[in-house]
């Protein structure tokens, strides 16, 4: 399979433990997207990298959210002392350089927070 | 945030009709793009529209796009119950980050 691809698809965790996801994209894919969406809404922005530069990080991107992309290959989303409202589908997305619109989506990381 | 609201909310058609969602949006874009979502294959990527275009088609897809109104339809002609699918617009402004609408829930009845 050479989609993009997510690890883990769901995670339980309980609030105030750390939690870490990653994310594969698609081998020849420069840019890489993390969205957050929750029940009955669209997709929100968080972050996303050309290669291993963070270019623009969301507002909901909260000093506990960080992510990173050390080699330009696979991203890590990490969330520090996680809180219920952190409850939702993590998405990650990867595409072409600028210019190259579509964006091709993995299967998301479903967090529950307890 | 999100840029656009789809409207309607909710749409339930028979097999073959044809299904119209509706999309408006607030600031100027550079494209915008449609995805469908569902359980079994997460977010597609169905079309872009870019905004010196007003109409493009592909397959049974239909979009349009009015930029003095900021508004975009997505037509779905001769609909399957395969097309079952949540459906959000989504926006392309100065970078290419996707603001995404709240989407419409396209329910296709056998």
């Amino acid at each position: 399979d050479t989609g993009v691809s997510q690890d883990p698809r769901h995670k339980i965790t309980k609030r105030g433990q750390n939690v870490t996801f990653r994310c594969d994209p698609i081998s020849e894919h420069n840019r890489l997207y993390w969205y957050r969406q929750t029940l009955g809404q669209g997709p929100e922005f968080l972050t996303y990298f050309q290669n291993e530069a963070q270019l623009e990080k969301s507002r909901l991107l909260s000093d506990r959210f960080s992510a990173e992309r050390p080699k330009g290959s696979f991203s890590t989303l990490e969330i520090q002392r996680t809180e219920q409202g952190d409850s939702a589908m993590y998405l990650c997305a990867s595409s072409l350089d600028r210019g190259r619109y579509e964006q091709y989506f993995g299967p998301g990381t479903r967090l529950t927070v307890t | 945030s999100q840029q656009g609201e789809e409207d309607p909310q909710a749409l339930s058609i028979q097999e073959g009709e044809n299904a119209t969602m509706n999309c408006s949006y607030k600031t100027s874009i550079n494209n915008l793009q449609w995805y469908r979502q569902n359980s079994g294959r997460g977010l597609v990527h169905l079309i872009l529209i870019r905004s010196n275009e007003r109409e493009k088609h592909s397959g049974r897809l239909r979009v349009t796009l009015d930029t003095s109104k900021k508004s975009s339809s997505l037509l779905i002609t001769a609909s399957r119950a395969a097309d079952t699918a949540s459906y959000f617009c989504a926006t392309v402004l100065n970078t290419d980050k996707l603001i995404f609408g709240t989407g419409t829930r396209l329910q296709v009845f056998p």
